[in-house]
C-alpha cells in the first residue's frame, strides 16, 4: 500500500534560517504529491501540491520538486519567518489507492513540528 | 468560492454521553466527504468518507458512526464516548476524482 514517511521533528530555526523537511513516499502507480500545513489550533491547510514527476509546487516561498527517481518530495524555503511557525504534512493521493466511485484517498506523514525563533 | 464549517469548535464531554459533531461544505455540489481524527502528537486517522448521501465507508472500526442525510452535510457520531475519543476532528472534502482535499477548521473534543 501506499506510505509517506517525514522527517522526525521538532524542528527549531533561527529567523531567516534555510528549511528542509524531508518526505519520501512508497506508492505504485503515479501518485499526486502535497504538502499541507496546519497553524496552531486550525485545520489543515493545502500549501503546495504537484501531480507529476518533476513538477515544482510553489507557495507562499515554499517550494517542493516531485522526484520519482528518488520518490521524494522536499519541502524547502530560503528564509523562514517567525508566522512559519506550524506543523507540516506530506501526503500523497491516486495512484492505485482508487476507492472506487471517485475517491482517492490521502496518505499522510506523521507531520513535522517547526518553531521559529526571532 | 468553497467553504467548509465545522461546529462546535470545541466540545467537553462525559465519559458515556452522546456526540454528534457536523460538518457542512459550501458553493459546491455532490462533494466527497471525510471525517478525521488527529490525537494529540499524533497523525491524521481516516476515520470515515462517503462519495453521497447515504454512502459511507468506515476505515477504523470503533463506536463512532457517521451519516451524510444531504449532500453537503457529513454528521459524525457516538451513542457513548470513551476517553479514547478524545482528539481534534477535522472534516474535509474534494471533488470526485480530484486529488486534493480541503479541510475545515476542526472540532476539539475532550472527554472528561
Amino acid at each position: 500500500g501506499n506510505s509517506v514517511t517525514q522527517m522526525e521533528g521538532p524542528v527549531t530555526l533561527s529567523e531567516e534560517a534555510f528549511l528542509t523537511i524531508n518526505c519520501t513516499y512508497t506508492a505504485t502507480g503515479y501518485p499526486s504529491l502535497f504538502w499541507y500545513v496546519q497553524y496552531p489550533g486550525e485545520g489543515l491547510q493545502l500549501l503546495l501540491k504537484a501531480t507529476k514527476a518533476d513538477d515544482k509546487g510553489s507557495n507562499k516561498g515554499f517550494e517542493a520538486t516531485y522526484r520519482k527517481e528518488t520518490t521524494s518530495f522536499h519541502l524547502e524555503k530560503g528564509s523562514v519567518q517567525v508566522s512559519d511557525s506550524a506543523v507540516y504534512f506530506c501526503a500523497l493521493s491516486g495512484g492505485l489507492a482508487y476507492s472506487g466511485a471517485g475517491s482517492y484517498q490521502l496518505t499522510f506523514g506523521k507531520g513535522t513540528k517547526l518553531s521559529v525563533i526571532p | 468560492s468553497q467553504t467548509i464549517h465545522q461546529w462546535p469548535a470545541t466540545l467537553v464531554q462525559p465519559v458515556g454521553s452522546p456526540l454528534s459533531l457536523e460538518c457542512t461544505v459550501e458553493g459546491t455540489s455532490n462533494p466527497n466527504l471525510y471525517w478525521y481524527r488527529q490525537a494529540a502528537g499524533r497523525g491524521l486517522q481516516l476515520l470515515f468518507y462517503s462519495v453521497g448521501i447515504g454512502q459511507i465507508s468506515s476505515e477504523v472500526p470503533q463506536n463512532l458512526s457517521a451519516s451524510r442525510p444531504q449532500d453537503r452535510q457529513f454528521i459524525l457520531s457516538s451513542k457513548k464516548l470513551l476517553l479514547s475519543d478524545s482528539g481534534f476532528y477535522l472534516c474535509a472534502w474534494d471533488r470526485a476524482r480530484a486529488y486534493e482535499q480541503y479541510f475545515g477548521p476542526g472540532t476539539r473534543l475532550t472527554v472528561t
